[in-house]
């Protein structure tokens, strides 16, 4: 199966912008999609496709590809996107999923 | 409101068998392929299985493949996964999900979640 890669911890300082990354080859086929999980929580869908946002999530998530690299970026972050975030995407196997090791982001 | 509500987690004993459930609730169950992801303590999540709408056809990650197996019953909006020969590695927290789109075709994009229920491999 195929692997994506995600930076463990990353840190924003309050009210700044970050970028968290997933790598992998597969993404130059299939867009990633992106989980926030708070402690405790179940995942939560926050960014899916070319441009899609769930109702309900704030525009300050937005995502992006290039390449083999999918990235999230969070404008202006605040102290509740203190959260674990997971990328996730459809795998080469028909009907499979791969998911990221995740990235723990610090809110300063 | 979309509800997923699993059950069935509890301690078992290594090489053991367990039953997971996950009722439905809020949505038309039998439109959506529905999937169980799986969280070992302090780790990240692992896409586990995918059975389609219909049940025809179901798939497992390399880890349960051959020891899992994905269920549904559209009547009663319920979704299983049947767990046998259990190790210290199947210690996670699983939960279903469901799929943001209907029909049939491929996704990763699990728009509800349950709050997961708890399966420890101990003796």
């Amino acid at each position: 199966s195929s692997e994506l890669t995600q930076d463990p911890a990353v840190s924003v300082a309050l009210g700044q912008t970050v970028r968290i990354t997933c790598q992998g080859d597969i993404l130059r086929t299939y867009y990633a999609t992106w989980y926030q999980q708070k402690p405790g929580q179940a995942p939560v869908l926050i960014f899916f496709g070319k441009n899609n946002r769930p109702s309900g999530i704030p525009d300050r998530f937005s995502g992006s590809s290039s390449g083999n690299t999918a990235s999230l970026t969070i404008t202006e972050a605040q102290a509740e996107d203190e959260a674990d975030y997971y990328c996730n995407s459809r795998d080469r196997s028909p009907y499979h999923v791969v998911f990221g090791g995740g990235t723990k982001l610090t809110v300063l | 409101e979309v509800q997923l509500v699993e059950s069935g987690g509890v301690v078992v004993q290594p090489g053991g068998s367990l039953r997971l459930s996950c009722a439905a609730s809020g949505f038309t169950f039998d439109d959506y392929a529905m999937y169980w992801v799986r969280q070992r303590p302090g780790k990240g999540l692992e896409w586990v299985s995918l059975i389609s709408w219909d049940a025809v056809d179901t798939y497992y990650g390399d880890s349960v493949r051959g020891r899992f197996t994905v269920s549904r019953d559209n009547a009663k909006n319920l979704l299983y996964l049947q767990m046998n020969s259990l190790g210290p590695d199947d210690t996670a927290l699983y939960y279903c999900a469901k799929s943001y789109y209907s029909g049939s075709g491929s996704s990763s994009d699990f728009d509800f979640w349950g709050r997961g229920t708890l399966v420890t491999v101990a003796s």
